[in-house]
Formats: structure tokens, C-alpha cells, sequence
């Protein structure tokens, strides 16, 4: 059982918008930044969001994520076929000291 | 642009160790911004961080596998390791070396995994 509480799965048709949300605690998102990774089929992680909103280079401003407290939201607008992967949010955790991941959201483009 | 591999055995009995070793290129594993970890995916499941060192040899573990889990480092040859060791059936999964991104903020220390390798899958046979 994950630290970090995922949906898992979603589902949404070309050009929409979804959201993924993830819920944690105080000792990991309610204390620290959240980071997303996406994972192809087959594929090796990916960072995607990192400090709860900054996208790295080259990826696309169709994803965005936010923070609120304990939780946290992963936002894809404009919903394209080649979006369709498993994703996972992932904070820091202070009791841990180490990081922890939520059990993936397995995102369908119908 | 910085890549890491990792290498090994995919087949290891059960009771033994498993060892994994992840090649850095394109960067040095010596920098002070960062730490280098391992991060381990069982078949069907999601992702689960196993420990971090940083070049100097300072390591950090998940308590769930301290007992069991040794990280090491060799700044020579810009690689790292890891050893599981007494593996049973549990430890079946994908092994990803990454790299720990520190970024020191004001009020916080901002910390994400990037770049991963592409992942090397360890079957645990009995």
C-alpha cells in the first residue's frame, strides 16, 4: 500500500481536460514539494512536474500541477492519445527521510 | 546530457544477493548538488524507493529494507551500487538507478528524481 493516495485510474476523450489528484500528510506533502513522473508502457519514469508546478524543458504546457495542504493535483488540458501512460505524484517525506510515491494513475484516452 | 545505465544479473536464486551497479555518463557522480538512488517497481505495481548516497559515501535507506540493503559508491569508475541481499520472491521487480535533484530554497530543500535509467528487471527464482 502506497504512501501518497492515487486514483487509479482516469479516463477522458481527445482535447479534454482531466485531473489526477493525490493525498498525503503532513509529514510529506503538507511539508514538502510534490513531483510527478509519467510512465510509458514499457518506459522508465519520466519527470513530468517538479516543485508542485514547474514543468522541465520540453514538456509541454498542457500539464500543470498544484498544492494545496495535503494534497495535490496534476491538471492535462488539451488531452492528446500519446498522454495516455501511468502517472505518479511523489513528495518527500520527513518521518521517512526519503521519498514516497503515490500507487499510479493509469490514464486512458478513450 | 547526463545518462545513467543500469547492469547485472536478471536471474537470481532465492536466499542470495542480487547486485546492480548503475553507470553515470555524461556528468560527474561527484557533484555536490546531488545524491544518486534506487528505486525498485515489482511486476503490476508502483514505485518504491529503496536508498540514496551521495559521492562521499553518506547513504540513506528505507527502513523497510536497511536490514537487507547495501549502497556504495565508486567515484573512479562514476558508478554506484546496490546489493539486496537474502532475496526471496518479493524482490521480483524492475530496478531503476536515478538521479536526486537538491535545490535549496529559502524556506526549504526542493528534492525530485531526474534523469532515471531505463530500468533492469531482476526475476528472484527459488
Amino acid at each position: 500500500q502506497s504512501v501518497l493516495t492515487q486514483p487509479p485510474s482516469a479516463s477522458g476523450t481527445p482535447g479534454q481536460r482531466v485531473t489526477i489528484s493525490c493525498s498525503g500528510s503532513r509529514s510529506n506533502i503538507g511539508s514538502n514539494t510534490v513531483n510527478w513522473y509519467q510512465q510509458l508502457p514499457g518506459r522508465a519514469p519520466k519527470l513530468l512536474i517538479y516543485s508542485n508546478n514547474q514543468r522541465p524543458s520540453g514538456v509541454p504546457d498542457r500539464f500543470s500541477g498544484s498544492k494545496s495542504g495535503t494534497s495535490a493535483s496534476l491538471a492535462i488540458r488539451g488531452l492528446q492519445s500519446e498522454d495516455e501512460s501511468d502517472y505518479y505524484c511523489a513528495a518527500w517525506d520527513d518521518s521517512l527521510n526519503g521519498p514516497v510515491f503515490g500507487g499510479g494513475t493509469k490514464l486512458t484516452v478513450l | 546530457q547526463l545518462q545513467l545505465q543500469e547492469s547485472g544479473p536478471g536471474l537470481v536464486k532465492s536466499s542470495e544477493t542480487l547486485s546492480l551497479t548503475c553507470t553515470v555518463s555524461g556528468g560527474s557522480i561527484s557533484s555536490s548538488s546531488y545524491y544518486w538512488g534506487w528505486i525498485r517497481q515489482p511486476p503490476g505495481k508502483g514505485l518504491e524507493w529503496i536508498g540514496n548516497i551521495y559521492y562521499s559515501g553518506s547513504t540513506y535507506y528505507n527502513p523497510s529494507h536497511k536490514s537487507r540493503v547495501t549502497i556504495s559508491v565508486d567515484t573512479s569508475k562514476n558508478q554506484f551500487s546496490l546489493k539486496v541481499t537474502s532475496v526471496t520472491a518479493a524482490d521480483t521487480a524492475v530496478y531503476y538507478c536515478a538521479r536526486l535533484v537538491l535545490r535549496i530554497a529559502a524556506s526549504d530543500t526542493r528534492r525530485w528524481f531526474d534523469p532515471w535509467g531505463q530500468g533492469t528487471r531482476v526475476t528472484v527464482s527459488s
